[in-house]
């Protein structure tokens, strides 16, 4: 199994919804990143966790609050976003100590 | 810090001829690898080719090639015999090793369309 999966593929939330998105992969990779691409722009980094501990923070606004439950399974919730975080949201892993990471489809968010 | 830097935002090729795409990047570092990744319309991002900094051979993948040039801080992306299927936008990006986990950075992308 050499897949990222994301759940949901879309979601469109009011800015004063919570909600959360899912990333699960089964390769037994031990490093998870969040990232936000915004339309023909490269994806941002926001958030890295390396055996289920928060490593690196991109200086991200609270609204967003990354999960990691256990070594397959990442989470963001989603709080009081504004319309202006309506983006891709990309998850990727990859063994620690490796260079390659394997992205998830994404969920495309709206908020209204 | 890293940057790197694309300078082709939009590029087209006819069907089976071959097209090079430019990046270049600054560092001060001398362990990192450089990648280019592909992200067709609507579809998840894939990596095509990857090159480790200390290695002097380019790396190869089947029509995908690059042109590393270590010295000059360049990394350009050579596609053979493009098919309809390489249209998609492509980023370079550049990752520090020696990390127990890999923070890329990335060029602003090349929008590649591959006519027939």
């Amino acid at each position: 199994d050499t897949e990222v999966t994301q759940t949901p593929k879309h979601l469109v939330m009011g800015m004063t919804n919570k909600k959360s998105l899912k990333c699960e992969q089964h390769m037994g990779h031990r490093a998870m990143y969040w990232y936000k691409q915004k339309a023909k722009k490269p994806p941002e980094l926001m958030f890295v966790y390396s055996y289920e501990k928060l490593s690196i923070n991109e200086s991200v606004p609270s609204r967003f609050s990354p999960e990691c439950p256990n070594s397959s399974l990442l989470n963001l919730h989603l709080h009081a976003l504004q319309p202006e975080d309506s983006a891709l949201y990309l998850c990727a892993s990859s063994h620690a100590g490796s260079n390659e990471q394997y992205f998830g489809p994404g969920t495309r968010l709206t908020v209204t | 810090a890293q940057t790197v830097t694309q300078s082709q935002p939009e590029m087209s090729v006819q069907e089976a001829e071959t097209v090079t795409l430019s990046c270049t990047y600054d560092t001060s570092e001398n362990n990192y690898y450089l990648f280019w990744y592909k992200q067709p319309p609507s579809r998840q991002m894939i990596l095509v080719i990857r090159q480790e900094a200390y290695k002097q051979q380019n790396a190869t993948e089947n029509r995908f090639s690059v042109n590393f040039q270590k010295a000059a801080k360049s990394f350009s992306l050579k596609i053979s015999d493009s098919q309809l299927g390489d249209t998609a936008m492509y980023f370079c990006a550049f990752m520090i090793g020696g990390t127990s986990y890999g923070k890329l950075t990335f060029g602003q992308g090349t929008i590649l369309t591959v006519h027939p």
